[in-house]
């Protein structure tokens, strides 16, 4: 079956811009999970959303980030007046139930120049 | 707050030879731990899990993990590598009650002909 499918594999900004990250979740998986992998670093939790609501922010770095899951299946990570440090790879995952394993997509690789 | 320990960021093995790459992890309550395996340009792919029962736990292509609760750890096995066995390796936990899954900082395989 489909698994994790995130839009774009790539994405080139210039610092300041403003960008948009797609993650579609497995069909019926509830859990929706968003990481960030820098370069030689493990994924970085960033926020949880079961169903529509976002269960847990508390690893978005700071108020640029905004992640919305509307209809309780496709997420949208945002990402206002970006920086060089927020080059990286975004990850999104999914899950039926809490405590089951992560499946995860292959990632949006932004690189804010 | 929990937290996941590889000691070891890069391990280089002779091709079918054995290799431990090293998990500890901090937790106050019972937990759920896994590993996941990063192929070059690939995503991260789930290798083996411990949920409950036996503390052996083995993946399809050899690696095997044994949860200690007595020394907080998850160490990965496999008594002869691959080439094809080149990847970083991810360990990590998720706590009941804590709804996130918590990454350590990985441990990159490279096997030597």
């Amino acid at each position: 079956g489909a698994g994790v499918s995130q839009t774009p594999s790539n994405k080139v900004t210039e610092k300041g811009k403003y960008v948009e990250l797609r993650c579609d979740p497995i069909s019926g998986h509830t859990a929706l999970y968003w990481y960030r992998q820098s370069l030689g670093q493990g994924p970085e939790f960033l926020i949880y959303f079961q169903g529509t609501g976002a269960a847990d922010d508390s690893g978005l770095p700071n108020d640029r980030f905004f992640a919305v899951r509307p209809e309780g299946s496709v997420s949208t990570l945002k990402i206002q007046r970006t920086e060089r440090g927020d080059s990286a790879v975004y990850l999104c995952a999914s899950s039926s139930t809490g405590g089951s394993p992560l499946h995860f997509g292959n990632g949006t690789r932004l690189t804010v120049t | 707050a929990q937290s996941v320990t590889q000691l070891d960021s890069q391990v280089p093995v002779f091709e079918e030879a054995p290799v431990e790459l090293r998990c500890n992890y901090s937790s106050s309550v019972s937990v759920y731990l896994f590993w996941y395996v990063q192929y070059p340009n690939q995503g991260l792919q789930l290798l083996l899990k411990y949920l409950s029962g036996s503390t052996l736990v083995e993946s399809i292509n050899g690696f095997e993990a044994e949860f200690n609760k007595s020394q907080t750890s998850f160490h990965l096995r496999k008594p002869s590598v691959h080439i094809s066995d080149t990847a970083e390796y991810f360990c990590a936990v998720f706590s009941s009650g804590n709804e996130k899954l918590t990454f350590g900082t990985g441990t990159r395989l490279t096997i030597i002909p």
